[in-house]
């Protein structure tokens, strides 16, 4: 079945350290991928997408490339803030007549110390 | 700005309760969403509507019922509510066009069944 796999957290690091969440996943078919982000008390929100491979999606200094050989959308960002404090959560959508079911990953808190 | 809001963001009821959770859109989507969030299992699609009267099983439907009698709003209900139903409860909304159509999730709301 389709499924998507993320490292365990939680991650913690210091100001403007560099970051890398692993994102792996299993799907028939060609989905499409996200990354989707939830701030404390908040609902999620769209980070970044890719649709096809070799895409690499990009928003607020975050980075993923959408890899087919190794099946993989891993996270990245060159210097984190405290800001960038959440939960991040992986997620692939295959075409389905619009109805755009997404398939999530376990999430993974992040912590960014000053 | 799209807005969806969820009528409480916590709420403590007993076992056997019937448990009504309410969500409300304001971007006249056809797609709606219910999602639990649990930890290490991310989030889990318990049911979808793409349009008024019109829902689909999710991945969990068991235990949970939904209404969608007007575009903008729809309901997940508990029946009898158990303390396996403890968890926080996302509801999402997208337009129903080709290609993917980003969900945009509401704040949540934390059940706890005593």
């Amino acid at each position: 079945g389709n499924s998507v796999t993320q490292m365990e957290g939680p991650v913690t690091l210091s100001e403007e350290a560099f970051l890398t969440i692993n994102c792996t996943y299993t799907a028939t078919g060609y989905p499409s991928l996200f990354w989707y982000v939830q701030y404390p008390g908040e609902g999620l929100q769209l980070l970044l997408k890719a649709t096809k491979a070799d895409d690499k999606g990009s928003n607020k200094g975050f980075e993923a490339t959408y890899r087919k050989e190794t099946t993989s959308f891993h996270l990245e960002k060159g210097s984190v803030q405290v800001s960038d404090s959440a939960v991040y959560f992986c997620a692939l959508t295959l075409p389905s007549g619009g109805y755009n079911k997404l398939i999530f990953g376990a999430g993974t808190r992040l912590a960014v110390h000053p | 700005d799209v807005k969806v809001t969820q009528s409480s963001r916590y709420l403590v009821k007993r076992t056997g309760e019937k448990v009504f959770l309410e969500c409300v859109q304001d971007m006249d989507h056809e797609n709606m969403f219910w999602y639990r969030q649990d930890p290490g299992l991310g989030l889990r699609l318990i049911y979808f509507s793409y349009d008024v009267k019109m829902k689909e099983k999710g991945d969990i439907p068991e235990g949970y019922s939904v209404s969608r009698e007007k575009k903008e709003r729809f309901s997940l209900i508990l029946e009898s509510a158990s303390t396996n139903q403890t968890s926080m409860y996302l509801c999402a909304s997208s337009f129903n066009m080709g290609g993917y159509n980003e969900q945009f999730f509401g704040p949540g709301t934390r059940l706890t069944v005593l």
